[in-house]
């Protein structure tokens, strides 16, 4: 089955700018989708598209995909980026959703 | 504004079935864009995607293989909802369940989410 691989953790400090990837077998041929979840909510997509951003999401969200390796790009990270991060593509060999197994943002 | 509104029962025992209905505000399941999935989430497994249903001239449905054997998601036209039944369920079975609208049957964009339901499975 595809497996998506994320760090369990990132941290940054306020107004730097944090990275969070997404591995997957030739991920760069896929669409990939992001979300963001803070504890007890539901998780709220923040990309979609590999780079797409929905509309009310900051335009300090961005994304980008190539080769192997997707990534989450968060420019002048604030306190309320605080979050986990999921990355999600779908896996058209078995007809499946597959998710990442996310990453905890730490704002020092 | 699209809404889901999640309902069903919190606690359940061993081998009995897991039921729950999303209730669809501000679209409808019948349209030939829209994907209606299911997914839970554990702190042992991740977000875990189980099915989903969408209409394309005909009702069709996808499903993990994870949980294929014991799971059925139904459309209810008439109510503008769907359901989730999951037979058999063990404490593995316990999570947060998410009823999540998609609007890419070819990519799974998961644009809406439900507001959650914790189901517990013990005896």
């Amino acid at each position: 089955s595809y497996v998506l691989t994320q760090p369990p953790s990132v941290s940054v400090a306020p107004g730097q700018t944090a990275g969070i990837t997404c591995g997957g077998n030739n991920i760069g041929g896929k669409s990939v989708h992001w979300y963001q979840q803070r504890p007890g909510q539901a998780p709220v997509l923040v990309i979609y598209y590999n780079s797409d951003r929905p509309s009310g999401i900051p335009e300090r969200f961005s994304g980008s995909s190539s080769g192997n390796t997707a990534t989450l790009t968060i420019s002048r990270v604030e306190a309320g980026d605080e979050a986990d991060y999921y990355c999600q593509v779908w896996d058209s060999s078995r007809d499946h959703v597959v998710f990442g197994g996310g990453t905890k943002l730490t704002v020092l | 504004q699209l809404q889901l509104q999640q309902s069903g029962p919190g606690l359940l025992k061993p081998s009995q079935t897991l039921s729950l209905t999303c209730a669809i505000s501000g679209d409808s399941i019948s349209n030939n864009i829209a994907v209606w999935n299911w997914i839970r989430q554990s702190p042992s497994r991740g977000l875990e995607w189980l099915g989903r249903t969408y209409y394309r001239s005909k009702w069709s449905h996808d499903y993990a293989l994870s949980v294929k054997s014991r799971i059925i998601i139904s459309p209810d036209t008439s109510k503008n909802q769907f359901s989730l039944q999951l037979y058999s369920v063990t404490p593995e079975d316990t999570a947060l369940y998410f009823c999540v609208r998609g609007d890419d049957v070819d990519t799974a964009t998961l644009d809406y989410w439900g507001q959650g339901t914790l189901v517990t499975v013990s005896s």
